[in-house]
């Protein structure tokens, strides 16, 4: 069965900076997603970014990029230029392909801002 | 287009007693699945539903049922509540095709039982 890993409960960081939260995961698939969600107190989940397993080039969405290294089953978010609204709950997440599978979330970031 | 929408967004029930919590989907999807997350914990898939069939399903008991309607709407129901049926229950729809379709996520409903 396919696992998620954050090892992180909760991370901090000064509005502005650059913060990296970390996933790791275990899969004996070669095809899959991996994807990182925003829970935040509105409850919503909302995608941040995803990444295709067969993709070598990481995955960036404006502020957010990933570093993802497949062998290693790591898949790490990088937030940059760190904003008030960015406080949430942040979770890592794997899906086999094809897309009709279930999302396998990790237990989840809690990200604190800093004014 | 509309967005997921779940109701209620709170209850609160007693041990043994029955709830029904409904989604109804993103315009244009035609999957539905839902998860249930426990304080502190990420969300754990419970099944899935395509054009009204089920599709697919997590290790949860069969008191945790569901329907989807021709409108694409859906229920879940739960019977016989336990303690630890208290959680934040997801619901998110999706267009399936060939590769990811994009889940959309509800803002839940918030399941209490006392």
């Amino acid at each position: 069965a396919q696992t998620v890993t954050q090892s992180q409960p909760e991370m901090s960081v000064q509005e502005a900076e650059t913060v990296t939260l970390s996933c790791t995961y275990d899969t004996s698939e070669s095809d899959y997603y991996l994807f990182w969600y925003k829970q935040p107190p509105s409850r919503q989940m909302i995608l941040v970014i995803r990444q295709e397993a067969y993709k070598q080039q990481n995955a960036t969405e404006n502020r957010f990029s990933v570093n993802f290294q497949k062998a290693a089953k790591s898949f790490s978010l990088k937030i940059s230029d760190s904003q008030l609204g960015d406080a949430a709950m942040y979770f890592c997440a794997y899906r086999k392909r094809p897309g009709n599978t279930p999302l396998v979330f990790g237990k989840g970031t809690r990200l604190s801002v800093i004014a | 287009e509309t967005g997921v929408t779940q109701s209620p967004t709170h209850l609160i029930k007693t041990r043994g007693q029955q709830v029904t919590l409904r989604c109804s989907s993103q315009s244009g999807h035609n999957t539905v699945s839902w998860y249930q997350q426990a304080l502190g914990q990420g969300p754990q898939f419970i099944f899935q539903y395509y054009r009204e069939e089920e599709n697919g399903r997590g290790n949860f008991p069969p008191r945790f049922s569901g329907l989807q309607f021709p409108n694409y709407s859906s229920e879940l129901n739960v019977n016989a509540l336990e303690l630890d049926d208290s959680a934040l229950y997801l619901c998110a729809s999706s267009f399936l095709v060939a590769g990811a379709g994009e889940l959309f996520f509800g803002e839940g409903s918030r399941l209490t039982v006392l």
